[in-house]
C-alpha cells in the first residue's frame, strides 16, 4: 500500500461547480498537509498548508484535514478553466526529516 | 525578485553518459531537493540537503549524486545515464523543515 493514494482523474466538471479533490494516507506520523497545483510542462506551486486537522480557507479555496480518516480534501468553489490542472497533495512528518511525500496528483478540467 | 532556476530545460543523452542537471536557487534557503516525476508514479525524492555539505538520500537515489558546495546550487549528477533515468526532474527550495517548498520549472531528460 502506498504512504499515499489520490484518484489520478481525470475529473471533468462545469464551470462554476464546487470541485472536490481528495487524498488519503497511511502514515499517522503525517502532520503538515499541503496542496500543489502544476500546470502542463510548469514546476507545482503551493496553494495551501495546513498543519494537523482543520480547515483553512484562502479565496476560492478550502483545505480540510481530518487525521482520524487519515483524509485530506481540497475544495474549489466557482471553478474557473484557469483551475484546469494536476492538483497535488504532499505531506511531512513533525520534524520533516526526509521531505515531502506526494500523492501522484489529480487532472482536473474544467469546462467552459 | 528571488526564484530558482533550472537548466537546462531538456537534454538528450546517450545511455552510460554522465550528466548534470544544474539547481540555482537566489531565496537564500538552507533546503534544497531534487526530485523525479514520471507517469504513474508521481513525484519522488531522488536527493536532498539541508544545508552547506549536507547531503541525504531520498527514496530513489540510485544512480545519481550530489554535492552542496554554497547555499545557492545543487547539481544533480548522473554518474552513467540509462534508459530508465527518462524523466523530467524537478529541483525545490524551502526556508525551513516545515514549510512548502517552491519549485523550478524542471529539466526534461532523454536517455537514448
Amino acid at each position: 500500500q502506498k504512504e499515499v493514494e489520490q484518484d489520478p482523474g481525470p475529473l471533468s466538471v462545469p464551470e462554476g461547480a464546487i470541485v472536490s479533490l481528495n487524498c488519503t494516507y497511511s502514515n499517522s506520523a503525517f502532520q503538515y498537509f499541503m496542496w500543489y497545483r502544476q500546470y502542463s510542462r510548469k514546476g507545482p506551486e503551493l496553494l495551501m498548508y495546513t498543519y494537523s486537522s482543520g480547515n483553512k480557507e484562502d479565496g476560492r479555496f478550502t483545505a480540510q484535514v481530518d487525521k482520524s480518516s487519515k483524509y485530506i480534501s481540497l475544495f474549489i468553489r466557482d471553478s474557473q478553466p484557469s483551475d484546469s490542472a494536476t492538483y497535488l497533495c504532499a505531506m511531512r512528518t513533525g520534524g520533516g526529516a526526509d521531505g515531502l511525500t506526494f500523492g501522484k496528483g489529480t487532472h482536473l478540467i474544467i469546462q467552459p | 525578485d528571488a526564484e530558482i532556476t533550472q537548466s537546462p530545460r531538456h537534454k538528450i543523452t546517450e545511455t552510460g553518459r554522465q550528466v548534470t542537471l544544474a539547481c540555482h536557487q537566489t531565496w537564500n534557503h538552507n533546503n534544497m531537493f531534487w526530485y523525479r516525476q514520471d507517469l504513474g508514479h508521481g513525484l519522488r525524492l531522488i536527493h536532498y540537503s539541508y544545508g552547506v555539505q549536507d547531503t541525504n538520500k531520498g527514496e530513489v537515489s540510485d544512480g545519481y549524486s550530489v554535492s552542496r558546495s554554497n547555499t545557492e546550487d545543487l547539481p544533480l549528477t548522473l554518474e552513467s545515464a540509462a534508459s530508465s533515468q527518462t524523466s523530467v526532474y524537478f529541483c525545490a527550495s524551502s526556508a525551513d523543515r516545515v514549510r512548502g517548498y517552491t519549485f523550478g520549472s524542471g529539466t526534461r531528460l532523454t536517455v537514448v
